[in-house]
Parts: C-alpha cells; structure tokens; sequence
C-alpha cells in the first residue's frame, strides 16, 4: 500500500521555465512534508518542507504547496536550472506517531538547457 | 559541521553472509534512522534509533536489525544476505524525532 505517491516517474522542463513535481498521499494523519533531491550515487539532500499547518512555504527558487482536502503537495522551481535535474522524492510524516518517514517513488526532473 | 558519514560506500558479499554497515550522525543530532532504496522502489524505511532506543521498524524482516551507541553512532546489521538484499543503504540523521533528516551518501551493498 503505497502511502505516497509520485504519479510521475519523469519530467522534462526547458531552463528558465517552471518545473512543478507532485505528490499524493493518503493517510490523513501525516502533519509534515518534505522534499529530497537526489543525485547519482549521492544520498538525498533536504530541500524544503511544510506543516499541514501552512499551504505555502518558500525558499528561494523552491516553494512548495500543499492542498490538504485534496491530499496533494506540489513542489514547483522556478526558475529552473540544469543544475536542478536530479531525482526528487518527496516524504511525509505523522509527528503524533510513529514519526515514521513515508516516500515516495521518485519523480526525475530533467532541466534542458 | 561535518554531515553524515557512511562507511563503507561499496561492498559487495556472497549470499548467506552477513554485513554491517555504519552511520556517523551529524554532530549533535540523536535520532539515525536506516532507509533501503532499489530502483522503482523509493525509499524504504529499515528503523530509526534515538538515544540508543529502537523507536520505529518498517516492514523488513528479522534479519535486518541495528543499535545506536551512546555517540549516537548507529550500525546495521543484515545477516544471511539475499541476493534481493542488493541495494543503496541510506542512512539520516537529525536532530530529533520528526524532524528533517539529513542524508548520508549511502552504502551500495551488492550481493552476488
């Protein structure tokens, strides 16, 4: 049962456009989400997260946004470089649990240069 | 602040043997947690450790097991390796439970 989802194992995005990955879950107990990007042979590198407190949270060129009835966060780049093309994953957790990493299986962004 | 430290990065074992692998937590941080990814897998969470206490398991079985020393350093251990036991062991850290996790650069374990 896969709690986490990332419906799309690929995407390509020409520089300087937007890059929007996403991500649906199903357990309605997960109150926290992040999102990793992943490099060959690298482990995964902590990128941003969001409370299901908030919808928003912004950093830089990242911003990720979170839409809680529909169970769906996004992670959008903007804009997007060809440094950005890695594998993202996206996680969820439930702090009033198990505090339990869920991820998903990876979206690969390719930025076109 | 150096980050999280794996050692070895590649090791490769005949199948029935057994492995450990180690994790150096960031500095200050006290919950290490183990993930395995395979491809078209994602991560998958082994079990996380804080303050030398095993707090969660994911869905592995009894021969996948690891401690936590009082230095926060933390080992696992899998024992009669499977050939389907081939694959990147992740290891994070962080500076409490739930909060975000840090990677380390994995161990590519190859079983043959």
């Amino acid at each position: 049962d896969q709690q986490v989802k990332q419906n799309s194992p690929s995407l390509s995005v020409q520089e300087g456009r937007i890059s929007i990955l996403n991500c649906d879950y199903t357990n309605s107990m997960f109150d926290y989400f992040l999102w990793y990007k992943k490099y060959p042979a690298e482990g995964p590198t902590f990128l941003i997260s969001i409370s299901s407190i908030k919808d928003k949270n912004e950093d830089g060129r990242f911003t990720v946004f979170l839409n809680k009835s529909a169970k769906h966060l996004s992670l959008h780049i903007v804009p997007s470089q060809p440094g950005d093309s890695a594998v993202y994953f996206c996680a969820a957790l439930t702090t009033s649990g198990t505090y339990k990493y869920i991820f998903g299986t990876g979206t690969r962004l390719k930025v076109l240069a | 602040k150096a980050g999280v430290t794996q050692t070895p990065r590649y090791l490769i074992k005949t199948r029935g043997q057994q492995v450990t692998l180690s994790c150096s937590p960031i500095s200050g941080h006290r919950s290490v947690s183990w993930y395995q990814q395979t491809p078209g897998q994602g991560l998958q969470f082994l079990f996380e450790y804080f303050s030398e206490t095993q707090r969660n398991k994911g869905n592995f079985p009894g021969r996948f097991s690891g401690r936590q020393f009082s230095n926060s350093r933390s080992e696992m251990n899998v024992s009669t390796l499977e050939l389907g036991d081939s694959a990147l062991y992740l290891c994070a850290s962080s500076q409490g439970l739930g909060l975000a996790a840090f990677f380390g650069q994995g161990t590519r374990l190859t079983v043959v």
